[in-house]
């Protein structure tokens, strides 16, 4: 059964330091990896997707990378603000499957 | 346009009790998904529908939850019996595709508390 790890559950840091978010999964026979944000009372959006046979994908001031061998990805956020407060969660979707497997997320906070 | 709408946005049951959630997809959405998500825990997939067929209903933790989706548009996930555990918000997710995770939107979700 695939698990989706995220730590630290929760992260405070000041404005403008760069950031590294790790997830980390079970079975590496992964479909694609995609970094969701949550703000409080809202649904998900999605950030970036990757597809099995990449490495990374970028979006602005977000990079994220993908090491399926080794089970893991991260998100990295540039220059970080106070309006990357939100939560971050990692979820993937197996080969055969359509549904997504998330981790719990990672209460993030950009104090100004 | 519009997004994934979810009504109601906060239902308050006691245990015992039936409930309805009702989910509206984007216009022309083939896939319609139901997560439910614990306080502080990550969403957890509950059933999904390509069009109107139910194509996999194997996260329904049990037989009081039943999900439907007759013309391929508007979906309900009915509980019933209402318990504790049920207390989550439901989220509800479509995508234009049947790709596995391309392209999903996701409501703001149906914050269940049973009491």
């Amino acid at each position: 059964k695939q698990e989706v790890t995220q730590i630290p559950a929760a992260l405070s840091v000041p404005e403008g330091e760069n950031l590294v978010l790790n997830c980390s999964f079970t079975d590496s026979a992964i479909y694609n990896l995609q970094w969701f944000r949550q703000d409080p009372g809202k649904g998900l959006t999605s950030l970036l997707l990757i597809q099995s046979s990449q490495r990374e994908q970028t979006s602005g001031r977000l990079n994220a990378s993908l090491d399926k061998s080794s089970g893991r990805s991260t998100l990295y956020i540039a220059a970080s603000q106070p309006g990357d407060s939100a939560t971050y969660l990692c979820a993937v979707t197996q080969g055969g499957s359509e549904k997504l497997v998330f981790g719990k997320g990672m209460k993030l906070t950009v104090n100004p | 346009g519009a997004g994934v709408s979810q009504s109601p946005r906060y239902k308050v049951a006691k245990r015992g009790q039936d409930v309805a959630l009702r989910c509206d997809p984007i216009s022309g959405h083939v896939s319609l998904f139901w997560y439910q998500q614990a306080l502080g825990q990550g969403p957890e997939f509950l059933t999904y529908f390509q069009n109107e067929a139910q194509l996999d209903k194997s996260g329904l933790p049990s037989d009081r939850f039943f999900a439907e989706r007759p013309e391929g548009s508007v979906s309900t996930l009915k509980i019933q019996r209402t318990q504790q555990e049920d207390s989550a918000v439901y989220l509800c997710a479509s995508s234009p595709t049947s790709l596995p995770g391309l392209l999903l939107h996701f409501g703001n979700g149906t914050r269940l508390t049973v009491t």
